[in-house]
């Protein structure tokens, strides 16, 4: 079984501040994707990354997939109350096969 | 928008018991996952079917069963509850056929298992 590890565990910032976090395997992906997860709920996919060295932004997040498709990050911009949640990757190593493994998880508490 | 419904949010069960739990999506959806949530290990697959009447292992099937009667419906079954298999239980639907589909995810069951 491929895993995913995901840092830091957990990150506590104040309002305003930037942050990345980060996913990371030894095998390499062929897809990638992040959710957010917010309590009581089940997680929202946020974006798909397919091509290494691909960059995507939604508002204030920016999201990279490595050169090598063995890592990704997720960079948050002047962090809001509302990104408060647990930030999962979940990577798929075969092209055309449905199955995802999913990351570790970092839990994000943003202090207002 | 994409709907999927679990039974129940929470649920409370004696060692032993036979679990049902049910998922429902109402997006004509090929494919149906179970997972459960543990803190510090993310998400793990149970199972998942592809079609109705078709399954595969993911990677901690043991102890779990499921079934797919009808494509909107995937139900996972615990035959006998162990206190080890307290947890969030997390069903999704894809629409299927490439790992880059988005995965819907319902709200959750949180079963306790005494």
């Amino acid at each position: 079984t491929q895993l995913l590890e995901q840092s830091p565990q957990f990150l506590s910032i104040q309002e305003g501040e930037n942050l990345t976090v980060y996913c990371n395997s030894s095998s390499v992906f062929s897809s990638l994707q992040w959710y957010r997860q917010e309590p009581g709920e089940g997680p929202v996919l946020l974006v798909t990354v397919v091509t290494g060295g691909e960059v995507k932004k939604l508002k204030r997040l920016t999201f990279q997939f490595g050169d090598a498709r063995k890592d990704s990050s997720l960079h948050i911009t002047a962090a809001q109350p509302g990104d408060t949640g647990l930030y999962l990757c979940a990577g798929a190593f075969n092209f055309g096969n449905e199955k995802l493994t999913f990351g570790t998880g970092t839990r994000l508490t943003i202090i207002p | 928008d994409v709907k999927v419904t679990q039974s129940s949010r929470y649920l409370v069960k004696r060692t032993g018991e036979k679990v049902f739990l049910e998922c429902v999506q109402d997006m004509d959806h090929e494919n149906m996952f179970w997972y459960r949530q543990d803190p510090g290990l993310g998400l793990r697959l149970i199972y998942f079917s592809y079609d109705v009447k078709m399954k595969e292992k993911g990677d901690i099937p043991e102890g779990y069963s499921v079934s797919r009667e009808k494509k909107e419906r995937f139900s996972l079954i615990l035959e006998s509850a162990s206190t080890n298999q307290t947890s969030m239980y997390l069903c999704a639907s894809s629409s299927g056929g490439e790992s880059t589909d988005t995965q819907y995810f319902g709200p959750g069951t949180r079963l306790t298992v005494l």
